[in-house]
């Protein structure tokens, strides 16, 4: 099972709203991550975690909080967010150790900010 | 500062011709590679990967080559199938967890 579940699939919110992304796996994988995609663009990386947590942080701005409560799930906590924001919200998850490790990604949310 | 590029957004062949995409990266730390496959509503799916260690890694009808001097990679298909059609992402790391990716080709493969 190599699947990485992501609700929800599609949110519209105001800039004063505040909203959650979640993403779970039960890959036992111990490397989660955070991208973000715009349109006819690569993902980028925002924020990713191991052993629960945060290890690298992209210089992403604070109303974006991410979350990590277990090995298994990962959340993105949205608060005051800008139109701009809006795009593909993608999760992944790796193994660690030696060697390379495959990101499995979910199927993302859409994030619409009005 | 796009660290991998992938020059052509989109690239149509027809059904059982080779499919060719591209890939070109900046930095001499990356030491592992691999491309990803997206559908439409879908998160991009893992297809294949190479270490630098290798120049051509194959799995079935996907052939990816490393050409560390040029700093290039591709990605063979062949044959080419209608259900290849996707966008095909490539990414790179220096690290396990640092991973950059390509803006994506559109590939069509036409009946």
């Amino acid at each position: 099972d190599t699947e990485v579940t992501q609700t929800p699939k599609h949110l519209v919110m105001g800039m004063t709203n505040k909203k959650s992304l979640k993403c779970e796996q039960h890959m036992g994988h111990r490397a989660m991550y955070w991208y973000k995609q715009k349109a006819k663009k690569p993902p980028e990386l925002m924020f990713v975690y191991s052993y629960e947590k945060l290890s690298i942080n992209e210089s992403v701005p604070s109303r974006f909080s991410p979350e990590c409560p277990n090995s298994s799930l990962l959340n993105l906590h949205l608060h005051a967010l800008q139109p701009e924001d809006s795009a593909l919200y993608l999760c992944a998850s790796s193994g660690l150790g030696q060697g390379k490790n495959i990101q499995y990604f979910g199927a993302g949310t859409r994030l619409s900010v009005l | 500062d796009q660290q991998v590029k992938q020059n052509s957004p989109s690239l149509s062949v027809q059904e059982g011709r080779i499919s060719i995409l591209n890939c070109d990266y900046t930095n001499s730390m990356f030491d592992y590679f691999l491309w990803y496959k997206k559908y439409p509503a879908e998160g991009p799916t893992f297809l294949i990967s190479i270490s630098s260690i290798k120049d051509k890694n194959e799995d079935g009808r996907f052939t990816v080559f490393l050409n560390k001097s040029a700093k290039h990679l591709s990605l063979h298909i062949v044959p080419s199938q209608p259900g290849d059609s996707a966008v095909y992402f490539c990414a790179a790391s220096a690290n396990n967890n640092d991973m950059r990716f390509g803006a994506g080709t559109r590939l069509t493969v036409k009946p």
